[in-house]
């Protein structure tokens, strides 16, 4: 079965370090999310992309959010200056278009 | 008021016992209706799809009511492994678009 790929599966970083997140979705989607879920909270969206471009995106993805599928097949979350509060697990999720997300494990970023 | 609302839970039941969760969401407008499971510290993973005509997969049956904007889900004859949390989703679109998710209402299954 196909699956939606993400890597590091946990990072620990430093409050002010810049953090990728990494993704491989599913080869033949068209759609591209990030998701994060603070521990103990909803699954809150983040962003959507399509056609190399933002279709949409959330309050939380402010200036320090940004988003890029550099070479047809990853697709990173980028976190230029990571806060605590940006402690959570992200998940990236694809669909064809259905509406229908498949997600990926997730990353867990621990912010110190 | 929240674009999802559904049942705090948690829910602790019985093997065998059928256990209803439900689901309210604001946006009228809204065109696509999900559940989706997440056991813990994993991703959430589709359980199915919620149609007006409402529909079963085994089971579980989900409902859906535009107007009163309401969905359910039930589940006959739980099982241990059906412990988790069910997340309601809504989503505007009936294509791809940004989705809702509810709080979640965490399930036990109880031997």
């Amino acid at each position: 079965e196909p699956e939606v790929t993400q890597t590091p599966s946990h990072q620990v970083t430093q409050m002010g370090q810049e953090v990728i997140l990494r993704c491989v979705p599913i080869s033949n989607h068209l759609y591209f999310y990030w998701y994060r879920q603070i521990l103990g909270q909803k699954v809150e969206f983040l962003v959507s992309f399509y056609n190399n471009e933002i279709s949409e995106k959330s309050e939380i993805f402010d200036d320090q959010f940004s988003v890029e599928r550099p070479d047809g097949s990853n697709f990173t979350l980028k976190i230029r200056s990571t806060k605590l509060e940006d402690s959570a697990m992200y998940f990236c999720a694809s669909t064809s278009g259905a509406n229908v997300l498949t997600f990926g494990a997730g990353s867990r970023l621990t912010v110190l | 008021r929240k674009e999802v609302e559904q049942d705090p839970g948690p829910f602790n039941v019985p093997e065998g016992a059928t256990v209803a969760f439900n689901c309210t969401y604001s946006n009228s407008a809204s065109q696509s209706f999900f559940w989706y499971r997440q056991d813990c510290r994993k991703e959430p993973k589709l359980l199915m799809s919620v149609y007006s005509s409402g529909n079963e997969d085994g089971r579980f049956t989900a409902q859906l009511n535009r107007a009163s904007q309401y969905i359910s889900l039930l589940i006959r004859d739980s099982k241990l492994s059906d412990s988790a949390t069910y997340l309601c989703v809504v989503n505007p679109w009936t294509n791809a678009g940004k989705s809702t998710f509810g709080d979640g209402t965490t399930l036990t299954v109880k031997p």
